[in-house]
């Protein structure tokens, strides 16, 4: 079946550092890619997606490319801040069968950046 | 409008107790989800409503029983719970279920419950 994988955290970073976080997937046929994000207490937000190979998603200055050669959508940002602290989902939609249209996340990378 | 509104936002219920969440979303979206969240763990598909018909059912136990009056509203009926289903519960919505694919998913802010 579809996975996700994610870099394991916590990430703590500095305020103006760079931002990487790793995510490759399993899935058949041509599933599209999200990221999301989760502030503390609340629901989750779609940051970005992808939805064919080489596509590049882009937000509030958060960049992933959905490279289909490695399976992966690893997530960018050059200068985080510390309104970005939060939790970031990666997930996938599938394409095949019984997974169409359904969300597989990974475990989630808490991210926390120190002024 | 391009939310989705969960209510309540916190619930403490008995294990005997009989209680509902509601969902509402007024962006036309004609397939909705429910899904569970444990701490620190992602969040859990548990029902598909795709045009008001329950498409997807996770395995979930009965004492969790949704509904789907409208194509705007989803309720969640919960009957006899656990401590163990003490978690945030997520709705979703999506234009449809296929569109999901390439759409993503809007999801509301959550309920938190309590099973005490």
């Amino acid at each position: 079946g579809d996975s996700v994988t994610q870099m394991e955290g916590p990430v703590t970073l500095s305020e103006e550092a760079f931002l990487t976080i790793n995510c490759t997937y399993t899935a058949t046929g041509y599933p599209s890619l999200f990221w999301y994000v989760q502030y503390p207490g609340e629901g989750l937000q779609l940051l970005l997606k992808a939805t064919k190979a080489d596509d590049k998603g882009s937000n509030k200055g958060f960049e992933a490319t959905y490279r289909k050669e490695t399976t992966s959508f690893h997530l960018e940002k050059g200068s985080v801040q510390v309104s970005d602290s939060a939790v970031y989902f990666c997930a996938l939609s599938g394409s095949g069968g019984t997974s169409y249209g359904k969300l597989t996340f990974g475990q989630g990378t808490i991210l926390t950046v120190h002024p | 409008d391009t939310e989705v509104t969960q209510t309540p936002k916190h619930l403490v219920m008995g294990m005997t107790n009989k209680k509902s969440l509601k969902c509402e979303q007024h962006m036309g979206h004609r397939a909705m989800y429910w899904y569970k969240q444990k701490a620190k763990k992602p969040p859990e598909l548990m029902f598909v409503y795709s045009y008001e018909k329950l498409s997807i059912n996770e395995s979930v136990p009965s004492r969790f029983s949704p509904e789907c009056p409208n194509s705007s509203l989803l309720n969640l009926h919960l009957h006899a719970l656990q401590p163990e289903d003490s978690a945030l519960y997520l709705c979703a919505s999506s234009p449809t279920d296929l569109d999901s694919q390439s759409y993503g998913y809007t999801f509301g802010s959550g309920t938190r419950l309590t099973v005490v």
